[in-house]
């Protein structure tokens, strides 16, 4: 079984910078790779796929890259409603596909 | 739109049985594999089982394995899990997840809204 590890588990920033989050996979995974946003009492949306891929209505803001087994998440200029837990997700080796276990993004 | 309802949570005892379904709308849902995905109180997201679009393979975690089982009814347009044996670790938000294209091996696109499952005396 693949696992997915993220960091930092809590990162602070303030409304307006830039938000780097980091996901690592154990083994290669290729580009199989997704990123979601969960906010509180709601579901996950998918927000990348293809690790760089924006979903359908994603903001711009929002980017996507690495391969193998190093990703990160981009956001470049943080707004209220981007405060929320992430999680990153393989999908070339399964079952089981897995998830990371996130990183909750807060208001400095 | 696409949507997707998620029916059948609730409290039961250790050792017990539950059904979850799935409604879809708003796709042809015979095209997409499935899966449900918990997540139990404050924790992460788990991927559960997966079934493909015409319901010929299904795939389960190993914490799972042998205990619950995912079908579809695809003239139904709903997805199920059955869940048997039920543990207190199994206790979580229970989602449906319709996987993002024709392939098995893709990210979850539309996700539905979740039903708790409660395992305890």
């Amino acid at each position: 079984e693949i696992v997915m590890t993220q960091s930092p588990a809590t990162l602070s920033v303030s409304p307006g910078e830039r938000a780097t989050l980091s996901c690592r996979a154990s083994q290669s995974v290729s580009s199989n790779l997704a990123w979601y946003q969960q906010k509180p009492g709601q579901a996950p949306r998918l927000l990348i796929y293809g690790a760089s891929t924006r979903a359908t209505g994603i903001p711009a803001r929002f980017s996507g890259s690495g391969s193998g087994t190093e990703f990160t998440l981009t956001i470049s200029s943080l707004q209220s409603e981007d405060f929320a837990v992430y999680y990153c997700q393989q999908y070339n080796n399964w079952p089981p596909d897995t998830f990371g276990q996130g990183t909750r993004l807060e208001i400095k | 739109e696409v949507q997707l309802v998620e029916s059948g949570g609730g409290l039961v005892q250790p050792g017990g049985s539950l059904r979850l379904s799935c409604a879809a709308s708003g796709f042809s849902f015979s095209s997409y594999a499935m899966s449900w995905v918990r997540q139990a109180p404050g924790k992460g997201l788990e991927w559960v089982s997966g079934i493909s679009g015409s319901g010929g393979s299904t795939y389960y975690a190993d914490s799972v394995k042998g205990r619950f089982t995912i079908s579809r009814d695809n003239s139904k347009n709903t997805l199920y899990l059955q869940m048997n044996s039920l543990r207190a670790e199994d206790t979580a938000v229970y989602y449906c997840a319709k996987h993002y294209s024709g392939r098995y091996a893709d990210a979850f696109d539309i996700w539905g809204q979740g039903t708790m499952v409660t395992v305890s005396s």
